[in-house]
């Protein structure tokens, strides 16, 4: 069975130039989660969809990223325009929720995706 | 706010020798789940080990096991038999399970090296 699919695993750009990242969950899973990781630093969370429905999206910078999950199945996240700080890894975690229930399936990461701003 | 500190920046073991991974975490909720994740430099985060809160038994994978100390809010991970293929980043994590919907809260890592 394929695991949680990202590209590119690598991408370099120039500050404000745009950039997209692209995720293919573990096929049934209906929980898709986008985290940030800094260099040296745990993930942190930028956004949660449940199906095509963005659930929590609180940690997400609204001025220059944004993401959707058409479809409820592949989903994108975007940075226009890219600032030097952006330089990190994004990665696309799966799982697979009932709803109405508490949330206790396993998470399952992609590779990620590096950016390098310059 | 729930938090996860590891303190131990990096650790050294040497190879089919005993290490354990310090962590402690900051809670008010009752139940919740605990993890340990490995992260090599491929870059994919892999669960190690997870704990229920609910259960006074610590949990137990092969050469991986937990002291769970839900009183003291600490969750250590102890690596029997060290082998070369355990040197990763090693991230301890909190999930959140009512409300935030089973959010993932993580520590800053411990990055572990095995000398042969």
């Amino acid at each position: 069975e394929a695991g949680v699919v990202q590209s590119p695993r690598y991408k370099i750009i120039e500050k404000k130039q745009p950039v997209a990242f692209w995720c293919n969950p573990i096929s049934g899973h209906n929980t898709l989660y986008w985290y940030l990781q800094n260099l040296g630093q745990g993930p942190e969370l930028l956004i949660r969809y449940e199906n095509e429905e963005a659930v929590d999206d609180s940690q997400l910078p609204k001025d220059r990223f944004s993401a959707e999950r058409l479809k409820g199945v592949d989903s994108t996240l975007k940075i226009q325009p890219a600032e030097l700080g952006d330089s990190a890894v994004y990665l696309c975690a799966s799982s697979f929720h009932i709803p109405g229930q508490v949330n206790t399936g396993e998470l399952f990461f992609g590779e990620g995706s590096r950016l390098t701003v310059l | 706010a729930q938090t996860v500190t590891q303190s131990q920046p990096e650790m050294s073991v040497q190879e089919a020798e005993t290490v354990t991974l310090s962590c402690t975490y900051d809670t008010s909720e009752s139940d919740y789940y605990l993890f340990w994740y490995k992260q090599p430099p491929s870059r994919q985060m892999i669960l190690v080990i997870r704990q229920e809160a609910y259960k006074q038994q610590n949990a137990t994978e092969n050469r991986f096991s937990v002291n769970f100390q839900k009183a003291a809010k600490s969750f250590s991970l102890k690596i029997s038999d060290s082998q070369l293929g355990d040197a990763a980043m090693y991230f301890c994590a909190y999930r959140i399970l009512y409300n935030q919907g089973g959010k993932l809260i993580f520590g800053q890592g411990t990055e572990l090296s095995v000398k042969p």
